[in-house]
């Protein structure tokens, strides 16, 4: 079975300029995880969704984020305008509750690297 | 609210020594308990996990027991190699209280020939 697919891997781009990541989930999972990693704060958690709809976008840094899943087989991340603090690894993930026996253990994209300049 | 609490890193070691990665928890309910691995330029991968009190996960030759009266989860391993190189998460979920999913902040881990 394929796993979490993100695009694009790496992402260069110029302050002010939009970027949108891009992950398609594993099929039959319910729920989806935007990660962003860096070294100074860590993994954070900027937002999850369930059969699409998102449930907590707590972690979204500011209006400059946005994030849609329009069916369940893809979301989309937004940046816009991008600024060079927005630098970081930005990864997906899915899971199925029902698929892991309850535990619903994330599975992980390879992440897209994003660097604003 | 639920949290994770992992021992700082980096942590350096010489091949075939003995690892151990502390992990402890804080939660509501009755979580499922999870290490992930993160090899350079990769995402995060499971290692293995525990989903009740007293369950040992293994995998690769790692382990780990949850221990409900230490609320730990702690990570050993017996002999380390050069390609367990990467960063290590503590995890937990506990969905059932209707949130998800908390990382610790990992920990470095480095083996030199």
């Amino acid at each position: 079975d394929a796993g979490v697919i993100q695009s694009p891997r790496h992402e260069v781009t110029e302050m002010g300029q939009e970027v949108t990541l891009r992950c398609k989930p594993i099929s039959g999972h319910d729920y989806l995880f935007w990660y962003r990693q860096t070294m100074m704060r860590g993994l954070e958690l900027l937002i999850y969704f369930n059969n699409n709809v998102p449930i907590d976008d707590s972690g979204m840094p500011e209006d400059r984020f946005s994030a849609k899943m329009p069916n369940a087989s893809f979301s989309t991340l937004k940046i816009q305008p991008s600024e060079p603090r927005d630098s970081a690894v930005y990864f997906c993930a899915s899971t199925n509750r029902g698929a892991t026996r309850g535990t619903g253990e994330l599975f992980f994209g390879e992440g897209s690297r994003l660097t604003v300049l | 609210g639920d949290s994770v609490t992992q021992m700082e890193g980096p942590v350096t070691l010489s091949e075939e020594a003995f690892l151990t990665i502390n992990c402890t928890y804080t939660a509501t309910g009755y979580p499922s308990l999870f290490w992930y691995v993160q090899y350079p330029g990769e995402g995060l991968q499971l290692l293995l996990k525990a989903t009740k009190a007293d369950d040992k996960g293994s995998n690769k030759g790692f382990e780990a027991t949850y221990r409900k009266e230490t609320t730990s989860f702690h990570l050993e391993k017996g002999s380390v190699q050069v390609s367990d190189s990467a960063v290590y998460f503590c995890a937990l979920s506990e969905w059932n209280t209707g949130n998800q999913f908390y990382f610790g902040t990992g920990t470095s881990l480095t083996v030199i020939p």
